[in-house]
C-alpha cells in the first residue's frame, strides 16, 4: 500500500490553469476507475472534488476537471481563483477492499 | 443537510486503547460504505479501514490490521473505530467519511487523537 505519488507543490496566476498529477501502479489508479480528488483547507476537513476519474459532484465548480491516462490521474483547476489555493489529495481503489492516497500537493495562487 | 460528527478522541498513553464513533444525519446511512480516514500533523492523508454498507465486510491498512476494529449500527446511524494497542504514530486526526468514491462522498471534521506518554 505505498502512496501514490504528487508533486509537493503546484502555483498559477488567477486566471492561469494548473495541473495536478498523481502517478500510481497499475494494481491502482491504472487499475480502477475509482480515483477521487479532495481539497483541503488549512485547518478544515478534505472536501470531494473530482470523483470516478472525470466526475464533479454538484456544487463542485466546472473549473476542476479530472483525467486519467495509463497509470497517472490528473486534476486540472482551470481559470485560477484565489479561494482555489489549498492542498489537493489523490486517492484510488487499490483492489481487494483497499485503499491509497497520493501524497499531496500544495496549490499555491501567486 | 448531511452531517458526520466524530467523538471519542483524546490523549492515551501508548499501549492503551481509545473508541471513536461516528454519528451521521441527513442521509440513508445503510446504503453507502464508510471509512476511516486519518492525517497526523503536518502529514497527509492516511486510508485507515472500511466496512460496507450493510457491516458484511471490513477491511484494514496494513498499519493497522489487527489493532483496530471496525463496525457499524444501522438500526443508529453511527459508525465506531476500536482502536487497540496504540501506538504514538497513531497520533492523528481521524475523519469519518461517506463514500469517497462516488458522488455522496462527504468527510466529518475530525476527532484528535494524540498518543503520548
Amino acid at each position: 500500500q505505498s502512496a501514490l505519488t504528487q508533486p509537493p507543490s503546484a502555483s498559477g496566476s488567477p486566471g492561469q490553469s494548473v495541473t495536478i498529477s498523481c502517478t500510481g501502479t497499475s494494481g491502482d489508479v491504472g487499475g480502477h476507475n475509482y480515483v477521487s480528488w479532495f481539497q483541503q483547507h488549512p485547518g478544515k476537513a478534505p472536501k470531494l472534488m473530482i470523483y470516478q476519474v472525470t466526475k464533479r459532484p454538484s456544487g463542485v465548480p466546472d473549473r476542476f476537471s479530472g483525467s486519467k491516462s495509463g497509470n497517472t490521474a490528473s486534476l486540472t483547476v482551470s481559470g485560477l481563483q484565489a479561494e482555489d489555493e489549498a492542498d489537493y489529495y489523490c486517492s484510488s481503489y487499490a483492489g481487494s477492499t483497499n485503499y491509497v492516497f497520493g501524497t499531496g500537493t500544495k496549490v499555491t495562487v501567486l | 443537510q448531511v452531517q458526520l460528527v466524530e467523538s471519542g478522541g483524546g490523549v492515551v498513553q501508548p499501549g492503551r486503547s481509545l473508541r471513536l464513533s461516528c454519528a451521521a444525519s441527513g442521509f440513508t446511512f445503510n446504503k453507502d460504505a464508510m471509512h476511516w480516514v486519518r492525517q497526523a500533523p503536518g502529514k497527509g492523508l492516511e486510508w485507515v479501514a472500511i466496512i460496507w454498507y450493510d457491516g458484511s465486510h471490513k477491511n484494514y491498512a496494513d498499519a493497522v490490521k489487527g489493532r483496530f476494529t471496525i463496525s457499524r449500527d444501522n438500526s443508529n446511524n453511527t459508525m465506531s473505530l476500536q482502536m487497540n494497542s496504540l501506538r504514538v504514530d497513531d497520533t492523528a486526526v481521524y475523519y469519518c467519511v461517506r463514500d469517497p468514491f462516488s458522488g455522496n462522498g462527504y468527510w466529518g471534521q475530525g476527532t484528535l487523537v494524540t498518543v503520548s506518554s
